[in-house]
């Protein structure tokens, strides 16, 4: 069975950092891109930044380009984002996603949330 | 960027109805668009795939069609368990896009 467990999400001040991590397991995690995906209280999905499987390359929004940065380990089955410099548009749950060899996302973590407020 | 446009944004309906939820891209996506399901409180979960296949062990009262530019997902004989928020996502080019989400609520 496939399973996400995204770690790290908390309480942050504006300008702070976060540096998330997800673990996966029950797949071969080095050949699937991955995916992090953000949603804000009560608003919708939005797509956060992507990494092909082995790491070369990756897809940021615009909002969050310059300031995060995804990263993953295939040695150790883990992915990471680290955002810098955020703000209180960065509040969210952030979702790590595998991706399918077509590009559909499934599954999903079960969420981390980061706050960002003073 | 290409933009995806749900409609509607909520609705309501009773168990037992049949309902349809519209997705209209701003470009042409080819068959390059996907559905997901989300309910309070959890993450999405991935329906339908390439506009119109299957997941396995998704109910097929669920049903996806369309290409190009106008997708449609439709839910026959709604359960309990179907009430939930509803998304298409295109991954066509970046940046991936999702849908606004259309919240299905019980009548």
């Amino acid at each position: 069975e496939v399973q996400l467990l995204e770690s790290g999400g908390g309480l942050v001040q504006p300008g702070g950092s976060l540096r998330l991590s997800c673990a996966a397991s029950g797949f071969t995690f080095g050949t699937y891109a991955m995916t992090w995906v953000r949603q804000a209280p009560g608003k919708g999905l939005e797509w956060v930044s992507d990494i092909n499987s082995s790491g070369g390359s990756a897809y940021y929004t615009d909002s969050v380009k310059g300031r995060f940065t995804l990263s993953r380990d295939n040695s150790r089955n883990t992915l990471h984002l680290q955002m810098n410099n955020l703000t209180a548009e960065d509040t969210a749950v952030y979702y790590c996603v595998k991706q399918t060899h077509y590009g559909e996302f499934d599954p999903w973590g079960q969420g981390t949330l980061v706050t960002v407020s003073s | 960027a290409i933009q995806l446009t749900q409609s509607p944004s909520s609705l309501s309906a009773s168990v037992g109805d049949t309902v349809t939820i519209t997705c209209r891209a701003s470009q042409d996506i080819g068959s390059g668009l996907a559905w997901y399901q989300q309910t309070p409180g959890k993450a999405p979960k991935f329906l339908l795939y390439h506009a119109s296949s299957f997941k396995t062990g998704v109910p097929a009262r669920f049903s996806g069609s369309g290409s190009g530019t106008d997708f449609t997902l439709s839910i026959s004989s709604l359960q309990p368990e179907d009430f939930a928020t509803y998304y298409c996502q295109h991954f066509h080019s970046y940046p991936i896009i999702f849908g606004q989400g259309t919240r299905l609520e019980i009548k």
